[in-house]
């Protein structure tokens, strides 16, 4: 069976500082793949990366960069130049090549503050 | 194009009612999904339908739930004599078939009273 957990329920930050909100999974599959979605107020689910396991090069989207550690199974995602814009809800999820559904974390609560 | 649509955004029934819930997917897309979000927890996968079929639906929680996707395109969650262990927000999300990225809607969120 697949887990994922988000061991910060709520972080903050200032605006255009860094931040990692950290993740860590557990699975049996071989080919699987990880997510970070981001849930503003508005509650429509956003991706915000994704990360094949396969995959050695962490991803990296604009100022979104995660950081795989593949042998620890740990999945965390740095936010750099954090903006107001970022506020919102931040999970974790897996998903395995051969089960589509996705298995999410508790998710973290992020506040950027002026 | 249009995302992923979802109606109605806000639902309050009475414990013991029926409700329907809708999923329009992204056009195109082969894969739907529907999860629940329970207030403060991460989504919860109920169903996922690749076409027509229901490829899995392990994540249905017992009987009064069911959900069709009779042309491969819109879906709908149906939720029989409803509870109030019900309320929830709703999420359908579409993908373009494999473990490709899910696109999700804006959620109905269905209150029991």
């Amino acid at each position: 069976a697949q887990t994922v957990t988000q061991s910060q329920p709520e972080m903050s930050v200032q605006e255009a500082e860094t931040v990692t909100l950290s993740c860590t999974y557990d699975t049996s599959e071989s080919n699987y793949y990880l997510f970070w979605y981001k849930q503003p107020p508005s509650r429509q689910m956003i991706l915000v990366i994704r990360q094949e396991a396969y995959k050695q090069q962490n991803a990296t989207e604009n100022r979104f960069s995660v950081n795989f550690q593949k042998a620890a199974k740990s999945f965390s995602l740095k936010i750099s130049d954090s903006q107001l814009g970022d506020t919102a809800m931040y999970f974790c999820a897996s998903g395995a090549g051969n089960n589509r559904k996705l298995i999410w974390g508790l998710g973290t609560s992020l506040a950027v503050n002026p | 194009g249009a995302g992923v649509s979802q109606t109605p955004s806000n639902k309050v029934t009475e414990k013991g009612k029926y409700v329907e819930l809708r999923c329009d997917p992204i056009s195109g897309h082969t894969a739907l999904y529907w999860y629940r979000q329970s207030l403060g927890q991460g989504p919860e996968f109920l169903i996922y339908f690749q076409g027509t079929g229901a490829a899995d639906d392990s994540g249905l929680p017992n009987d009064r739930f069911f959900a069709v996707r009779p042309e491969g395109s819109v879906s709908t969650l149906k939720i029989q004599r409803t509870e109030r262990g019900d309320s929830a927000v709703y999420l359908c999300a579409s993908s373009d078939g494999g473990v490709d990225t899910q696109y999700f809607g804006p959620g109905t969120r269905l209150t029991v009273l």
